[in-house]
């Protein structure tokens, strides 16, 4: 069975620092992965997908995301994190043609 | 273009009432999902629709929650009767059913007294 693991339920982080969110799948075929995010009272916004054309792939608001096979890990980045980034951030895997979703990193920025 | 519409936004029950949340899609949107959001946790699929047909009800608990989606276009989601646990947020997406992104209404805060 598809699932992901999100590890660290709170992260920190300073303006202007590097932002890192972890992922980790396990699926026993090549599996279709995202990265969604979600403002206080807001539905889901999809960040950024991967669906097997590139492992590297760079989705809105300057995140991107690596997909590296070895270790099963699809970790988000940001180089340099704005206020505006503080969010719940969900990482998901495509199960047929519906979504199973980690269970979410908060991303608090302070100034 | 307009995106997947919830309502109401918020509602407050009583434990052993009833209650339905309606749920417009995008336009042209085949697959319609209600997901259910338990504060501190990930959304988790109740129920997905192709169409007016049902495709995964699998973790529906279909001794209270029930959903249609008729014409295979709005949905609504009933619970009844409500427990304590019923409260969350229940989010309704839809997508065009060839793989393309799901997009995500607002959703429904549920709140079970």
């Amino acid at each position: 069975a598809q699932s992901v693991t999100q590890l660290g339920s709170h992260v920190s982080v300073s303006e202007g620092a590097l932002v890192l969110l972890r992922c980790n799948y396990s699926s026993s075929v090549p599996p279709y992965l995202f990265w969604y995010v979600q403002y206080p009272n807001q539905g889901l916004q999809l960040l950024l997908k991967y669906t097997s054309a590139a492992t590297l792939v760079k989705g809105i608001n300057g995140f991107e995301a690596e997909f590296k096979k070895s270790e099963t890990s699809f970790h988000l980045t940001k180089p340099s994190a704005h206020m505006s980034d503080a969010a719940e951030y969900f990482c998901a895997v495509e199960a047929g043609t519906a979504l199973i979703f980690g269970k979410g990193t908060t991303l608090s920025v302070s100034s | 273009e307009a995106g997947v519409a919830q309502s109401p936004r918020y509602k407050i029950i009583e434990k052993r009432q009833s209650v339905a949340f309606w749920c417009n899609p995008i336009s042209g949107h085949a697959t319609l999902y209600w997901y259910q959001q338990i504060l501190g946790q990930g959304p988790k699929l109740l129920i997905q629709f192709q169409n007016n047909g049902v495709v995964d009800d699998s973790q529906l608990p279909k001794d209270r929650f029930s959903a249609e989606r008729l014409k295979g276009v709005d949905s609504t989601l009933k619970i009844q009767p409500a427990k304590l646990e019923d409260s969350a947020v229940y989010l309704c997406a839809s997508s065009d059913g060839t793989g393309g992104e799901a997009f995500f209404g607002q959703g429904t805060r549920l709140t079970v007294v």
